[in-house]
C-alpha cells in the first residue's frame, strides 16, 4: 500500500535531548513537509523540501533541523534548542504542484518530561 | 501572504441537522484552499478542494464547499449530519512559496454531534 508512515507514534524525551522522527513516503512526492500541532492552534509549518538535497525555513523553524538526502525520506530533529517541544507532529507529502493533494502521515506525539 | 480564519472553534449541532463550517481566507495570489478532517490522535484526511474550476465543490463524506471571492470564503456544509462526522476540521489555503509550498491552516473547529 503506498502512503506516509511517522515513528514512533509516541515519544518521550528528557530536557536537554535531542531526538529525531521519523517520516517516510513511498508515493515517489517530490515534496515532503514537517508540520507542529498544537491543541487550539492549527498546524504551523517547520521546515518543507522540494526536492532531494534542498529544504526550505517554514514559519516556526527555530530549535529544529532537517535533511533530505532521499526522496522518500525526510526525518525532524527536535534539539535541546526548542523551548517548548511538546506537541503532535506530522508530516506530509505531495507531488509538488501548488493545486495537489498533501497527504498526511498519522503523526507522532512528543512530550518532554 | 495568507492567513485562514475559521469562525467558532466548536460547533454543535443535532444528528440529521445541517452542518455549516466557517472559514474566511486572505491571499495575495489566487488562492487554492482545502478542508480536512482529523479524527483523535490521528493525521489528516482531505474531504475536498478547491483549485479555480467549479466554485462549488463536492467531497467524500457528502461535504461541499463553495468558492465566493467576493465574501473571501470558502464555508463547508453537510445536509444532514451523522455522528461519525464528530471530529476536528481545518480549513486550510495554498498559493505561496512556489509550487511546493507549504499550507497555511485555521486553528480548526471541533464539530459535536448531538444524539
Amino acid at each position: 500500500d503506498g502512503g506516509i508512515t511517522q515513528s514512533p507514534k509516541y515519544l518521550f524525551r528528557k530536557e536537554g535531548q535531542n531526538v529525531t522522527l521519523s517520516c517516510e513516503q513511498n508515493l515517489n512526492h517530490d515534496a515532503m513537509y514537517w508540520y507542529r500541532q498544537d491543541p487550539g492552534q492549527g498546524l504551523r509549518l517547520i521546515y518543507y523540501s522540494q526536492i532531494v538535497n534542498d529544504f526550505q525555513k517554514g514559519d516556526i523553524a527555530e530549535g529544529y533541523s532537517v535533511s533530505r538526502e532521499k526522496k522518500e525520506s525526510f526525518p525532524l530533529t527536535v534539539t535541546s534548542a526548542q523551548k517548548n517541544p511538546t506537541a503532535f507532529y506530522l508530516c506530509a507529502s505531495k507531488e509538488g504542484y501548488s493545486t495537489d493533494t498533501q497527504y498526511f502521515g498519522p503523526g507522532t506525539r512528543l512530550t518532554v518530561l | 501572504a495568507q492567513s485562514v480564519t475559521q469562525l467558532g472553534s466548536h460547533v454543535s449541532v443535532s444528528e440529521g441537522a445541517l452542518v455549516l463550517l466557517r472559514c474566511n481566507y486572505s491571499s495575495s495570489v489566487p488562492p487554492y484552499l482545502f478542508w480536512y478532517v482529523q479524527y483523535p490522535n490521528q493525521g489528516l484526511q482531505l474531504l475536498l478542494k478547491y483549485t479555480s474550476a467549479a466554485t462549488l465543490v463536492k467531497g467524500i463524506n457528502g461535504f461541499e464547499a463553495e468558492f465566493k471571492k467576493s465574501e473571501t470564503s470558502f464555508h463547508l456544509t453537510k445536509p444532514s449530519a451523522h455522528m461519525s462526522d464528530a471530529a476536528e476540521y481545518f480549513c486550510a489555503v495554498s498559493g505561496g512559496r512556489g509550487g511546493a509550498d507549504g499550507l497555511t491552516f485555521g486553528k480548526g473547529t471541533h464539530l459535536i454531534i448531538q444524539p
